[in-house]
């Protein structure tokens, strides 16, 4: 079965900073990889995924991934925090033959201050 | 434009009573989904369901349960079986390739 890990519950950096939220991911096959941000009492909405297409993954907002194969990672990142980036980011994996389910990490709050 | 609906926003019941929140996409998705959020626990899947009248149990199944009539629809009812029904449950929808989630804009149970 699949699993990811999110290290780091709760992440604060100054607003023009960078960001870094980290991802790891656990399965035996090739996963599909996702990251959502969630916003007070709404629904998620995707950043970015990666399809196994290129290792390195444009977003939404500025944000961009990687993933690294040897390290079972896919970190998200952004060069300069803003404000409005604060929220809650989840990272998600499915994998072919998985039901097609969402397997989702346990978030990482993200405050962004002046 | 086409998305997935959920209904009501927030929903209050009294313990003991059985609730129904409603999931309704039309985005011709085949598969849907009920997760449930807690703080610190992320989302938990609850049941999914790949096709009209056929569904499956989750990591979370007990004390709820699902109907799959309608490829648009996809109901969740919260039983009293389920010893702490209070919490945020967002419902999604993915093409047959799975690569495109579309998720609800959730609704808070509150048990009392």
């Amino acid at each position: 079965a699949q699993s990811v890990t999110q290290l780091g519950s709760h992440v604060s950096v100054s607003e023009g900073a960078l960001v870094l939220l980290r991802c790891n991911y656990s399965s035996s096959v090739p996963p599909y990889l996702f990251w959502y941000v969630q916003y007070p009492n709404q629904g998620l909405q995707l950043l970015l995924k990666y399809t196994s297409a290129a290792t390195l993954v444009k977003g939404i907002n500025g944000f961009e991934a990687e993933f690294k194969k040897s390290e079972t990672s896919f970190h998200l990142t952004k060069p300069s925090a803003h404000m409005s980036d604060a929220a809650e980011y989840f990272c998600a994996v499915s994998v072919t033959g998985g039901g097609n389910k969402l397997t989702f990490g346990t978030g990482t709050q993200l405050k962004v201050e002046l | 434009d086409g998305g997935i609906t959920q209904s009501p926003k927030y929903l209050f019941r009294k313990e003991g009573q059985n609730v129904t929140l409603s999931c309704e996409q039309n985005l011709n998705h085949d598969a849907m989904y009920w997760y449930r959020q807690d703080p610190g626990q992320g989302l938990r899947l609850i049941y999914y369901s790949q096709i009209v009248n056929d569904f499956q149990k989750g990591d979370i199944a007990e004390g709820y349960s699902v109907s799959r009539e309608k490829k648009e629809s996809f109901p969740l009812t919260v039983t009293s079986a389920q010893k702490n029904p209070t919490a945020f449950y967002l419902c999604a929808s993915s093409n047959r390739d799975s690569l495109n989630y579309t998720f609800g804009s959730g609704t808070r149970l509150t048990v009392v």
